[in-house]
């Protein structure tokens, strides 16, 4: 069973820092593109960076580059997001997310773990 | 324009058939794939590709595609069906993913 574990979030203040990890397990983790959206409260979803399996190709949204950096650990199947400078806007659920490369989509996604923005 | 637009909300009578679209000049290159999500839950994949269905979705959930919209239909909507929708598909660049607004369907 495919399953993705966040982890890191909490309450930060303006312009401080925050990294996320995810635990993958279920799946060969190294084959696979891994993603970050994130979700506002009462909001829609936005994507936020995308690494592929071997860290080669690397994406961000506008919104967050610079800011944010992702990156993987194939050895110990997580997934990071190195979060700097952040904003009251970066507040949101973060979610962790597998893509399929058969499918060509994100196919599995974790729980979330909520970021709070706020001094 | 990477956008992708949905229309904010829908509803469909238990047993009946909702639309529910997407507009988006990326969909002219790429298919959009459809994700379910209920209150307090990550979203769940229910259609992606041509008209392709994720194990366990149920087969009265379809997708279609036509110039820059894509559309997912729910044929004999069900009231676990009630949540939120999302659309989804690829950037112009084709490197960055990129979400439609969202439709909440109400199953009256």
């Amino acid at each position: 069973e495919v399953q993705l574990v966040e982890s890191g979030g909490g309450l930060v203040k303006p312009g401080g820092s925050l990294r996320l990890s995810c635990a993958a397990s279920g799946f060969t983790f190294s084959s696979y593109s891994m993603n970050w959206v994130r979700q506002a409260p009462g909001k829609g979803l936005e994507w936020v960076s995308s690494i592929s399996s071997s860290s080669s190709y690397i994406y961000y949204a506008d919104s967050v580059k610079g800011r944010f950096t992702i990156s993987r650990d194939n050895a110990k199947n997580s997934l990071y997001l190195q979060m700097n400078s952040l904003r009251a806007e970066d507040t949101a659920v973060y979610y962790c997310a597998r893509e399929d490369p058969v499918a060509g989509t994100i196919d599995y996604w974790g729980q979330g773990t909520l970021v709070t923005v706020s001094s | 324009s990477s956008e992708l637009t949905q229309d904010p909300a829908v509803s469909v009578a238990l047993g009946q058939t909702v639309r529910i679209t997407c507009q988006g000049d990326s969909l002219r290159s790429y298919y959009a794939s459809w994700y379910q999500q209920k209150p307090g839950q990550a979203p769940v994949l229910v259609i992606y590709g041509k008209n392709n269905r994720p194990s366990g979705i149920p087969d009265r959930f379809s997708g279609s595609s036509s110039g820059n919209t894509a559309s997912l239909t729910i044929t004999g909507a069900q009231a676990e069906d009630e949540a939120d929708y999302y659309c989804n598909s690829r950037d112009s660049s084709g490197n960055r993913y990129v979400f439609g607004t969202g439709t909440k369907v109400t199953v009256l």
